[in-house]
């Protein structure tokens, strides 16, 4: 049940954009993002709950194609800070219940350089 | 302020004992979660909760036992049964929903040797 990734690894120029993809085999009720930094908890970024949503975070914005199954992660004019691990986290239901948890990527390692 | 305590941060054990990890959390969630991180694995789902005294297993919880006899703690047993207890380990609770997303303990790195 856990989501794909890609790329596994991104390394920018500050001021240049990244794109990250989440694909899923299931139906999804949500997609989340998170951001890792080195020996710390993820934090989260946003959540999309339905198809064709598009949600933004200053210079940080996702979309999720329900139908697809698919979110992608915008990252445009990159800064220093936003070095880290992106996880993906989507979320599966049992059936009937409206409660869900999150499976989550394998995770894009993003690298932003001065 | 409100938030989730993981402790310790750090673990050593020696192979074949059991070892208790400890989640406390004052936000009124309802849901808890526990993950186990290893390097290029992402978190895997070990348990959950969604209310007090009930929990459910995640993809790989063969080794760990949980317990949730209050709100605020859900505290994680990693039993000499599981073959590879090294990893990081974070726990996570949510209000009761996915929607609201997820906050997650520092964690707590366990080392068997």
């Amino acid at each position: 049940q856990q989501p794909v990734q890609s790329p596994q690894a991104v390394i920018l120029r500050e001021g240049e954009d990244a794109v990250i993809n989440c694909s899923s085999s299931k139906a999804l009720y949500s997609v989340h993002w998170y951001r890792q930094k080195h020996g710390e908890a993820p934090v989260f970024l946003m959540i999309l709950l339905k198809g064709g949503e598009q949600k933004g975070h200053e210079k940080i914005s996702a979309s999720f194609n329900e139908k697809k199954q698919q979110s992608s992660l915008y990252l445009t004019a990159s800064q220093l800070s936003y070095s880290g691990t992106y996880f993906c986290g989507t979320e599966v239901r049992d059936r009937g219940s409206t409660l869900g948890r999150l499976y989550f990527g394998r995770g894009t390692q993003l690298t932003v350089w001065p | 302020d409100g938030g989730i305590t993981q402790s310790p941060k750090y673990l050593f054990r020696k192979e074949g004992q059991n070892v208790t990890l400890s989640c406390e959390q004052n936000l009124n969630h309802d849901a808890m979660y526990w993950y186990r991180q290893d390097p290029g694995q992402g978190l895997r789902l070990i348990y959950y909760s969604q209310i007090v005294n009930d929990f459910q297993k995640g993809d790989i919880a063969e080794g760990y036992s949980v317990s949730r006899e209050k709100k605020e703690s859900f505290p994680l047993t990693v039993t000499s049964a599981q073959k590879n207890p090294t990893a990081f380990y974070l726990c996570a609770s949510s209000i009761g929903t996915a929607m609201y997303g997820y906050t997650f303990g520092s964690g707590t790195r366990l080392t068997v040797v």
